[in-house]
């Protein structure tokens, strides 16, 4: 079945750590996008990827960063310095050949300890 | 003034009522316009796109958009308990790429 597959489903950060968010899909889409999710807004760009090693920084990129050195994979990473990191992150993905709209994940909810 | 705006709701429609979900935009660039289904805890799922002016049909599902009025609509038919979900739109100026999303409509399909 084709998909893309966040994990994990629930994740936990304490104060000053780093954590990784892993997205892999097998739709062998080019474009993979980072969506934060919060009560009451919208989706919200953090980073998006066209193509494998290039990646544009989106509307709230401060304190995250990500590779995609992989065309199926594009781990987001929340750093220490992102100060309010509780949300649900979705990741999507695209094909621009088709043109057809982004799919997404099941999403990773991160929350404080 | 956000660029897309959405009632949050909840909306709660007894089963087998026609619901209308609607979203109103300022920005009159928008070409592509789409509705997904979130079910709680879950990723948002594509239920329909559609580009330019217009309606489209798919099953219980209309959409449609009238770019005059910066407006488009959701409408599902005989709706069903399986139905209450949130529902976001979402639309772009230019392909997929840069999609500016609505808030999400919460419905509640009642039995």
């Amino acid at each position: 079945d084709g998909g893309i597959t966040q994990s994990p489903k629930y994740l936990f950060r304490k104060e000053g750590q780093n954590v990784t968010l892993s997205c892999e899909q097998n739709l062998n889409h080019d474009a993979m996008y980072w969506y934060r999710q919060d009560p009451g807004q919208g989706l919200r760009l953090i980073y998006y990827s066209q193509i494998v090693n290039d990646f544009q920084k989106g509307d709230i990129a401060e304190g995250y960063s990500v590779s995609r050195e992989k065309k199926e994979s594009f781990p987001l990473t929340v750093t220490s310095a992102q100060k309010n990191p509780t949300a649900f992150y979705l990741c999507a993905s695209s094909s621009q050949e088709t043109n057809q709209p982004q799919h997404f994940g099941d999403g990773t909810r991160l929350s404080i300890l | 003034q956000k660029e897309v705006e959405q009632d949050p709701g909840p909306l709660s429609v007894p089963e087998g009522a026609i619901v209308s979900l609607n979203c109103t935009y300022s920005n009159s660039a928008f070409q592509y316009f789409m509705w997904y289904r979130q079910y709680s805890r879950k990723g948002p799922e594509l239920l329909m796109y559609t580009y330019s002016s217009g309606n489209k049909e798919d099953g219980r599902f209309t959409a449609q958009v009238d770019k005059s009025s910066k407006y488009i609509s959701l409408f599902i038919r005989d709706s069903q308990p399986s139905d209450s979900a949130t529902y976001l739109c979402a639309m772009s100026v230019s392909g997929y790429q840069k999609v500016t999303f609505g808030t999400g409509t919460k419905l509640q399909v009642i039995p």
